[in-house]
């Protein structure tokens, strides 16, 4: 069964301590894997794409790296203003369509 | 460039109720997903359109519908509501077929 899960299910950061999310995902057929942020009460919003191992994606202090079972999301020196939950998504290929798997999310506390 | 819109972003129903949440895309997006958020479940896909044909579907119950008109405007439907369909409901728009996909700010309804 394609299944994508995320650890941990909650961090809780100090201000500029560094740490890794872990999106793994057991799935046939990946055609790309996403990751999202969410604000409480609001909708996701994309960060990045990754489609083949070995590829990584760095926007500010968020790094998202790739491999043929799972995806990082390294995030160094954090701030406050990180505190979000965190998704990661897969594309599958289907025989007419393709379809997206997102994980139960990481939630990230970063106190000052 | 306009975001995904969705409406009403609040509302507030009674078990037995039906009701109808609207979104409009990212103009030229001819794709539109939804999906149903709640805290135990994480992110549920309910169905995606692409240029007004189903391309795809969750594992909802019938009660869950919608419809695609040829401005790419989605509609979806939820008829004989339960006390469980209290939830977020996420509308998103994407480019292209694995493409990223860009959420609205969601439609929070709570069912009495």
């Amino acid at each position: 069964e394609d299944q994508v899960t995320q650890s941990p299910e909650a961090l809780r950061l100090q201000e500029g301590e560094s740490s890794s999310l872990n999106c793994s995902y057991t799935v046939s057929g990946l055609r790309g894997l996403f990751w999202y942020r969410q604000d409480p009460g609001k909708g996701p919003e994309f960060l990045f794409t990754l489609y083949s191992a070995g590829e990584e994606k760095e926007k500010e202090r968020l790094k998202a790296t790739l491999t043929k079972k799972e995806s990082f999301l390294h995030i160094t020196a954090p701030k406050p203003e990180d505190s979000a939950t965190y998704l990661c998504a897969v594309t599958i290929m289907k025989t007419s369509y393709d379809k997206v798997i997102f994980g139960p999310g990481t939630s990230l506390s970063v106190i000052p | 460039k306009a975001g995904v819109t969705q409406t009403p972003r609040y509302l507030i129903k009674t078990r037995g109720q039906q009701v109808t949440l609207s979104c409009s895309p990212i103009s030229g997006h001819r794709s539109v997903s939804w999906y149903q958020q709640t805290p135990g479940q994480g992110l549920q896909f309910l169905f995606e359109y692409f240029s007004e044909t189903q391309r795809n579907k969750g594992n909802f119950p019938g009660r869950f519908s919608g419809r695609q008109f040829s401005n790419s405007r989605s509609e979806m439907n939820v008829s004989t509501l339960e006390l469980g369909d209290s939830a977020l409901y996420l509308c998103a728009s994407r480019p292209r077929v694995n493409g990223e996909l860009f959420f609205g700010e969601g439609s929070r309804l709570t069912v009495l």
